[in-house]
This record gives structure tokens, sequence and C-alpha cells, in this order.
């Protein structure tokens, strides 16, 4: 069974710098892509970024000038670094397998089949 | 535009049906996916693709798309049903994923 495991600093002060690193258990990374999503408390989900077990990113373009997701198979494990945190940021942080089911000629499509807990991190002065 | 639009709260008498809709441009051409999401916990896949069904999923929930519209069916929905419901959808043109703003489902 695929298990994730988000780790990282969980209170950090507006303008500083989040980093999380998922850590992925129970299977490879290959075939697969990765994900980073959040959820501010009380409101919905909001897709951060994906990255392939190859190290090919994508971005949520309103998040894509402070955010960048990279990759170390060799760890099993992904990460996700966020620029100039403001209160905005506070939001549980998920990680999740992105599994593609299927394929066409403007790329893939998957759904997210593990799923870590999640973690809070918070941002205040 | 990129986004796409839920019902924000949708009720239903314990074992009967319900719809939760999901609406968006993106799914004119695309698949959408549905999650749910109880307090305290990360998302489940229920549907994916055009009308496909994690394992361990119970065969009272499907998926089904119509122009611009995605549908999630509960047929006999139970207790455990109550939770909340997210769409998503790939806009690969852009190389964005979508989020729908969630249904809170109540089993009355």
């Amino acid at each position: 069974q695929v298990q994730l495991q988000e780790s990282g600093t969980g209170l950090l002060k507006p303008s500083e710098t989040l980093s999380l690193t998922c850590s992925v258990s129970g299977g490879s990374m290959r075939t697969y892509y990765w994900t980073w999503i959040r959820q501010p408390p009380g409101k919905g989900l909001e897709w951060i970024g994906s990255i392939s077990h190859t190290g090919n990113t994508n971005y949520n373009p309103s998040l894509k000038s402070r955010v960048t997701i990279s990759v170390d198979t060799s760890k099993n494990q992904f990460s996700l670094r966020l620029t100039s945190v403001t209160a905005a940021d506070t939001a549980v942080y998920y990680c999740a397998r992105d599994y593609p089911f299927y394929y066409d000629n403007s790329g893939y499509y998957g759904y997210f089949d593990f799923w870590g807990q999640g973690t809070l991190v918070t941002v205040s002065s | 535009s990129s986004e796409l639009t839920q019902e924000n709260a949708v009720s239903v008498a314990l074992g009967q049906t319900v719809r939760i809709t999901c609406q968006g441009d993106s799914l004119r051409a695309y698949f959408a996916n549905w999650y749910q999401q109880k307090p305290g916990q990360p998302p489940v896949s229920v549907i994916y693709g055009r009308n496909n069904r994690p394992s361990g999923i119970p065969d009272r929930f499907s998926g089904s798309i119509s122009g611009n519209t995605a549908s999630l069916t509960i047929t006999g929905a139970q207790a455990e049903d109550e939770a909340d419901y997210y769409c998503t959808s790939r806009d690969n043109s852009v190389n964005l994923l979508l989020f729908g703003g969630g249904t809170k489902l109540t089993v009355l």
C-alpha cells in the first residue's frame, strides 16, 4: 500500500519561505506524477503544482512566480518550496500521487489516488 | 474562463438519490474527477475519468458529463456519504488543474 507523509516547518513569519517534503513509501515514484494541493482553513482545495518522476513540472499560474517543486527519486521524496509567504498561504498542505489514466496529444489525465494526511502551515507575525 | 462551479450545499433523505453538479468550459472536452472529503481527513477519490470508481468505492457512486456539466450521482445515499465533494478537471491547453469550490452534502 502506497503511503505519503508530509513533513516541514509548521509556523512561518510573513516573507519567509515555506519548505515541505513528501516521503513516499510502499511503491516506486516512476510512472507517476506527484502533486501538492492546499486547503485554507474552512475553504476549498487548490492545486499548487505537479512534477513527474523525471522532473517535469506544472504550476498553478497564480502561484508560479513563488513555487518550486522538486523530486528526488533516490530518496523517494518530492518537495515544495513557496517563497515570500503571507497570511493567505496559511493552509493544510497535502501531497498526493497523480495516477495517469489517459493520454492524448495535449497531455495526460490523472486522478489523485493516494494522499498524505496533510500538514498545517500557519503564517503569522 | 478557467473555473469550475458547484452548488454550495445539497441535502438528500437517507436512501434517496442525489446529484451534485460541476459546471465549467474545461469540461467540454476533458474528464472530471470527484473527491469526497470528511472533516479532518484528506480527500478520497470516488469517481475518475468518464465514470470509473477506484477500488473500494461503492457502486452507488456514479459520474457523467454532458456538455459543460459534470455530475456525481449517489443512488441510495447513506449516512456515511455526508461530506464535502469536490470536482476537478484538467485544462491541458494551459497546463492547469482546476478544483470546483466544493459541495457540502447533508444526508437527512
